[in-house]
């Protein structure tokens, strides 16, 4: 299974934009890459994906580097309430659609 | 349209008892996935039913069992509790087995 690596935490003053990386250097070309965040005390949520084009939804902006072994969810003005645990999924395209979460990135957002 | 829902919220079993977790899934979604949450860590697969089948299984043993019903709601079951099984179980229902997941807010599970 194709591994991510992400910062265990990051900070970030409110308003301001958020660019959280992640690392997946043995990515296959057909995995595509899912970012989920969880807020204290629920289950994860869907943020965005893609395959190799940058994407973006009215959550946030996902780029994608060229030869794909990293990417970066961009948080155009982080607000309160997107502190949460970030996670970087890889996801094969092919047989069983297990998401394999790692660690994550633990956001704070300041006041 | 309803959400992922999960019962119970919590509870509390001792070692070697058994229990069973409940999800219903989101409205036009046949698919549901189970995951486990230990305390600081991500969510870590179990299995997979589409259609009422396992359709993909994690690194867990056989005492972690599932089923899926024809209106796709899903129980998972654990027998033997051991004292490691203490986790947050999440359930996630997808419209294909390759969609977006959509999760529950989970069953905090205490094994004492």
């Amino acid at each position: 299974d194709a591994k991510t690596t992400q910062p265990n935490s990051m900070e970030s003053n409110e308003e301001e934009p958020v660019h959280l990386p992640c690392n997946h250097s043995t990515i296959s070309g057909t995995d595509y890459i899912h970012w989920y965040r969880q807020l204290p005390s629920q289950g994860p949520e869907y943020v965005i994906h893609g395959l190799t084009s940058n994407v973006n939804n009215r959550m946030a902006s996902l780029a994608i580097a060229e030869d794909r072994k990293s990417s970066t969810l961009i948080l155009h003005r982080a607000t309160l309430r997107d502190a949460a645990v970030y996670y970087c999924i890889l996801r094969p395209h092919t047989g069983t659609y297990k998401y394999i979460f790692g660690t994550g990135t633990r956001l704070k957002v300041l006041a | 349209e309803t959400g992922v829902t999960q019962s119970p919220t919590h509870l509390i079993k001792t070692r070697g008892q058994q229990v069973t977790l409940r999800c219903s899934s989101q409205s036009g979604h046949n698919t549901v996935s189970w995951y486990q949450q230990a305390l600081g860590q991500g969510p870590q697969f179990i299995f997979q039913y589409y259609r009422e089948e396992e359709n993909g299984r994690g690194n867990f043993p056989p005492r972690f069992s599932g089923l899926q019903f024809p209106n796709y709601s899903s129980e998972l079951n654990v027998n033997a509790l051991e004292l490691d099984d203490s986790a947050l179980y999440l359930c996630a229902s997808s419209f294909k087995w390759a969609g977006e997941l959509f999760f529950g807010e989970g069953s905090r599970l205490t094994v004492l």
